[in-house]
């Protein structure tokens, strides 16, 4: 079955360089999180979308931006980039008339290392 | 808010002993409960879910877990631990559609 799919799996980025994650939804589900999880931590909500708009917003930075496209696909934009953004970033999906109380169904992530 | 805390963040057992990891939550409403597994340098796997119907719960490997109202908990067991099981397992609350919280994570090591 498809899962969600992250790109790129592995990112090293210098100070203060800009990068970008892309996160692919299951087919069908319309609803996208994106989650932080730095060394050692627990998941921390970034932000979410459903059905294109930004439904729901946790501890991102303003440095950091995010949007839903028509595809449902996800992307998360990150600028000014600091050493401690270093960390694994989760993307889910769910949809909205079956997932929320289901759970959601995470990619594999993204390990960003700024350097 | 709602929020999970998971009691010791390490936990150590034999192989073939008990495995019990504990998660307490705080939610203003009737929450829906996980219990995720993640794997060194890979993704979050859903173990189980409580979304209000059997207080039971029955998830893959072997674990499972009982949602109980009056002590706020969610601690997740399985009868006799294997080596495969060693991970990080992070306890969930989400009271909406969005917005899932973790707990810190408990870090399971399971000895030969």
């Amino acid at each position: 079955a498809a899962g969600v799919i992250q790109s790129p799996r592995h990112l090293i980025k210098e100070k203060r360089e800009t990068a970008t994650l892309k996160c692919y939804p299951i087919p069908r589900h319309d609803t996208v999180y994106w989650y932080q999880q730095g060394p050692g931590q627990d998941p921390q909500f970034l932000i979410s979308f459903y059905e294109k708009m930004q439904s729901d917003k946790g501890s991102i930075p303003d440095r950091f931006s995010a949007q839903q496209f028509s595809d449902y696909h996800s992307e998360l934009n990150m600028s000014s980039l600091e050493l401690g953004d270093s960390a694994l970033y989760f993307c889910a999906s769910s949809n909205s008339r079956t997932g929320g109380p289901y759970g959601y169904t995470f990619g594999s992530g993204t390990r960003l290392t700024v350097v | 808010a709602q929020s999970v805390t998971q009691l010791g963040s390490h936990v150590s057992v034999s192989e073939g002993a008990l495995v019990l990891l504990r998660c307490n939550y705080s939610s203003s409403v009737p929450p829906y409960l996980f219990w995720y597994v993640q794997y060194p340098n890979q993704g979050l796997q859903l173990l189980l879910k409580y979304t209000s119907a059997a207080t039971l719960v029955k998830g893959i490997n072997g674990f499972e877990a009982e949602f109980k109202k009056s002590e706020t908990s969610f601690h997740l067991t399985k009868p006799s631990a294997h080596m495969s099981d060693a991970a990080e397992y992070f306890c969930a609350v989400s009271d909406r559609l969005n917005d899932m919280r973790f707990g810190a994570g408990t870090r399971l090591t399971v000895k030969p």
